[in-house]
């Protein structure tokens, strides 16, 4: 069975440039989660997503960052237009069962902003 | 607030070395406590849980102890392979048994296990 998988690997983008991420749960998971690893620091929580509806946004940092998951698959993290501190790793997660909450990462994309 | 602290890295040590990462967390209730590792090149690997107090997650060598009296899930492992270089993070969820929660990690040790 194949892992989360995360779309691009590593992005190298400049100041004022879009960026979309993608990330591909597990198949049958309908809990998707987005974090992100900055300047070598914790990670940190951005959203979940429940299906195709946003269950918690409140780790966004801001209303440059706009998630969606159309038809409850995958998802994306559009990062418009991207600043110097975004540059950093985001982890996209997938779980099955609330109750366990065993989430599972992707490889993560590594983003940088120039 | 929830939070997990770790020991600085990095870590390097010797094959064969006795491995300690020490980690504490702040958290109300009780959370589910787990060590997740990321493997150069790779993404984030589950390595061990635990999901109440007293219980001993463990895997591939690997052992740590959910100790609510101290607050703490240390890392252990007897015998360090140069396999074993990677980040280790300390996390917690701070509701494990209700409905979802975020997974809240600390800041990561980074070991290096030199031949």
């Amino acid at each position: 069975e194949a892992g989360v998988t995360q779309f691009p690997s590593h992005s190298v983008i400049e100041k004022g440039q879009t960026v979309t991420l993608r990330c591909d749960p597990i198949s049958g998971h309908d809990n998707l989660y987005w974090y992100r690893r900055v300047m070598g620091k914790e990670i940190k929580f951005l959203l979940h997503f429940v299906k195709e509806s946003k269950q918690d946004e409140s780790g966004m940092p801001n209303n440059r960052f706009l998630a969606e998951r159309t038809g409850g698959t995958y998802s994306t993290l559009k990062v418009q237009p991207a600043e110097l501190e975004d540059s950093g790793v985001y982890f996209c997660a997938s779980s099955q069962d609330l109750r366990v909450n065993e989430q599972f990462f992707g490889p993560g994309t590594r983003l940088t902003v120039l | 607030g929830n939070s997990v602290t770790q020991m600085e890295g990095p870590v390097t040590l010797s094959e064969e070395a006795f491995l300690t990462i020490n980690c504490t967390y702040t958290a109300t209730g009780y959370p589910s406590l787990f060590w997740y590792v990321q493997y150069p090149g790779e993404g984030l690997q589950l390595l061990l849980k635990a999901t109440k107090a007293d219980d001993k997650g463990s895997n591939k060598g690997f052992e740590a102890t959910y100790r609510k009296e101290t607050t703490s899930f240390h890392l252990e492992k007897g015998s360090v392979q140069v396999s074993d270089s990677a980040v280790y993070f300390c996390a917690l969820i701070k509701n494990g048994w209700a409905s979802y929660d975020k997974v809240i990690f600390g800041p990561g040790t980074s070991l290096s296990v030199i031949p």
